[in-house]
């Protein structure tokens, strides 16, 4: 089972805003990062080290972090970001990695 | 641009031995650990362990440990995943991907298309 616990489904209104949350242990210690998955494609990193986006994901999507809980923010949903989103980070015992049980978000 | 480019889709009986690939370009294979993720239909991603190509040390995540082997050739910038008898539970689909970060953080900047395993008798 997970370590990492985040909430199965939100839906957004196009163009408003969503957060979308990862809770566990081991976010006290290691940074979270994010993938989006849409259906029958791989996982794209969308954030990493809490906060940085790689190149090409818009600046819509950021990132935050406070004690054991990491944050994932659509600032302006479009309906291309509905998907899947996991986060990802070590595991409690820090020696392996562990993905989050994912959120399903939907663009209304 | 960094590619990983999985072997095809594999069609297997319980009790059969498998192994599926994975090829990189466009850096340095060596600089960078290679790691396998399961995703089971309808499921999330699991990690399942990771290899360092330069010196071919390779962990298991423990729920993964003695299931299957990790490995790579690196004349052929290649990793693979191996399983010596599939389980009809083994039906996934496996994705490898690149590790990058340093310090407390790292994280998977590189994925394979996935490699999709059915076992059925």
């Amino acid at each position: 089972s997970s370590e990492l616990t985040q909430d199965p489904a939100v839906s957004v209104p196009l163009e408003q805003t969503v957060t979308i949350t990862c809770q566990g242990d081991s976010l006290s210690t290691y940074s979270a990062n994010w993938y989006q998955q849409k259906p029958g494609q791989a996982p794209v990193l969308v954030l990493y080290d809490k906060d940085k986006r790689p190149s090409g994901i818009p600046g819509r999507f950021s990132g935050s972090s406070s004690g054991n809980t990491a944050s994932l923010t659509i600032t302006g949903a479009q309906a291309e970001d509905e998907a899947d989103y996991y986060c990802q980070s070590r595991d409690n015992s820090g020696g392996h990695y562990v993905f989050g049980t994912g959120t399903e978000v939907t663009v209304l | 641009e960094v590619q990983l480019v999985q072997s095809g889709a594999e069609l297997k009986k319980p009790g059969e031995s498998l192994r599926i690939s994975c090829t990189a370009s466009g850096y340095n294979f060596d600089s960078h650990w290679i790691a396998w993720v399961r995703q089971m239909s309808g499921k999330g991603p699991e990690y399942m362990g990771i290899v360092y190509p330069s010196d071919t040390y390779a962990r298991y995540s423990p729920s993964f440990q003695g299931q299957v082997t990790i490995s790579v050739d690196k004349s052929t910038s290649t990793a693979y995943l191996q399983w010596s008898s599939l389980k009809a539970s083994d039906s996934a689909v496996y994705y490898c991907v690149r590790r990058t970060g340093s310090g407390w953080n790292f994280y998977f900047d590189s994925w394979g298309q996935g490699t999709p395993v059915t076992v059925s008798s």
